[in-house]
């Protein structure tokens, strides 16, 4: 049973496309999570969603939207891809965004989508 | 400013020996959590080991544990027994509380290389 799931695996188009990564957890957490891993492998938080609501939304450009239909579900789709959006996004949840602790700060990541713009 | 820092890019490891991963960390704020990720080749994010400020010991989890250091600021992970399987990059990440909306920082990572 994948806690967090995410489609597709791999992503190849070309610039000037439109694409969406889609993300699901079944952990029955409230808040889920876009990062970015770029070619250094460094990792970048891009947007966060409480309970379908957006409460991260880092210096991203608006390229790329996020949206919610529900808590499980936390889907990225980018428009007008550029060379530079090349990069590894993974999604992640946790159960909470407020309080501290083990349980509820731990942060469970998807295995990842990696997309290669031409 | 980095937040996090992680001095070793890569490292070497015989099987069966001990490893420690350095990780410093910056924050003003007093409550915050540490956290220890593993990437293997495969690339997906294994979590490995949290540490919340407010804990009195060290955190354990199997041949992960973590030597928490408060007042210099580390968080260093040791990973007993290496195994083959040990081979990946390590992330080091901090969460601060409140107001960071469960923002994880990340370190540039670890890259260790376990040889038999």
């Amino acid at each position: 049973d994948t806690a967090v799931s995410q489609t597709p695996k791999y992503l190849v188009t070309q610039m000037g496309n439109d694409k969406s990564i889609k993300c699901e957890q079944n952990l029955g957490h409230d808040t889920m999570y876009w990062y970015k891993q770029d070619s250094k492998k460094f990792l970048k938080i891009m947007f966060s969603y409480n309970n379908k609501e957006l409460i991260i939304n880092e210096t991203v450009p608006n390229r790329f939207s996020p949206k919610s239909p529900d808590k499980a579900h936390l889907n990225l789709h980018i428009n007008s891809l550029e060379l530079g959006d090349s990069a590894v996004y993974f999604c992640a949840s946790s159960q909470d965004y407020e309080s501290s602790g083990l349980s509820t700060d731990t942060q469970y990541f998807g295995p990842g989508t990696r997309l290669t713009v031409l | 400013a980095q937040k996090i820092t992680q001095t070793q890019p890569g490292m070497f490891v015989q099987e069966k020996e001990a490893v420690t991963l350095d990780c410093t960390y910056d924050t003003s704020d007093p409550s915050y959590g540490l956290f220890w990720y593993k990437q293997p080749s495969s690339g997906e994010m294994i979590f490995l080991i949290y540490q919340g400020s407010y804990d009195q010991q060290n955190a354990t989890e199997g041949r992960y544990s973590l030597n928490f250091q408060k007042a210099r600021k580390s968080a260093n992970l040791v990973i007993s027994a290496s195994q083959l399987g040990d081979s990946a990059m390590y992330f080091c990440a901090m969460r601060e509380l409140p107001d960071s909306w469960g923002k994880l920082q990340f370190g540039a990572g670890t890259q260790v290389v376990v040889t038999p």
